[in-house]
């Protein structure tokens, strides 16, 4: 079945440094690639998207691009702030009930 | 707060003990979702509504668990005889026609 492998955190980062957090997927159609964030405390929230081969998401500095070839949709990020610390979760939608397939997380913390 | 509400946002319960959650989504949003997440993981699909049919389930929605949506719009989650390996932060999301699904706050249940 489908499914979605990210990298394993925590990622510690120095603050204004350079982020990327490795994620792959396996699906068997063309499915939509998300990447969503949970904030200490609070809910889940869709931090960006992509829909097909080549598209890039965007949102809040956070930049990822959906690689049909490489079945990979890394998310990247040029300057990292304290405030982006939280949990990281790469997620796929592939067939008509749009439910979506997470991976395990990666947990960000940026040091002042 | 328009946004989708789950209640209560913490249940301890005795093994054995039946528990029920509440979901109501976004006014509108015809689809709504079920997940699972517990500790470092990523949320897992346990099943999903279009309206007030109930479309799919994931096989982790043994016989003990139940679903249903009313007249399609709140939603009860409700777990018969709760064992040790039930607890975990229950999630619901709603959908309308974009690709975006919007997440609850979550109900925490820790089975004793």
């Amino acid at each position: 079945g489908d499914s979605v492998t990210q990298m394993e955190g925590p990622v510690t980062l120095s603050e204004e440094a350079f982020l990327t957090i490795n994620c792959t997927y396996t699906a068997t159609g063309y499915p939509s690639l998300f990447w969503y964030v949970q904030y200490p405390g609070e809910g889940l929230q869709l931090l960006l998207k992509a829909t097909k081969a080549d598209d890039k998401g965007s949102n809040k500095g956070f930049e990822a691009t959906y690689r049909k070839e490489t079945t990979s949709f890394h998310l990247e990020k040029g300057s990292v702030q304290v405030s982006d610390s939280a949990v990281y979760f790469c997620a796929l939608s592939g067939d008509s009930s749009y439910k979506l397939i997470f991976g395990s997380g990666t947990r960000l913390l940026v040091r002042p | 707060d328009t946004g989708v509400s789950q209640d209560p946002r913490h249940k301890i319960t005795k093994r054995g003990q039946n528990v029920t959650f509440r979901c109501d989504p976004i006014s509108e949003h015809n689809r709504l979702y079920w997940y699972r997440q517990t500790l470092g993981q990523g949320p897992e699909f346990l099943t999903y509504f279009q309206n007030e049919a109930q479309l799919e389930k994931s096989r982790l929605l043994s016989d003990r668990f139940s679903a249903e949506r009313p007249k399609g719009s709140f939603s009860t989650l409700e777990i018969q005889r709760t064992e040790q390996g039930d607890s975990a932060m229950y999630l619901c999301a709603s959908r309308q026609t974009s690709n975006e699904q919007f997440f609850g706050p979550g109900t925490r249940l820790t089975v004793l």
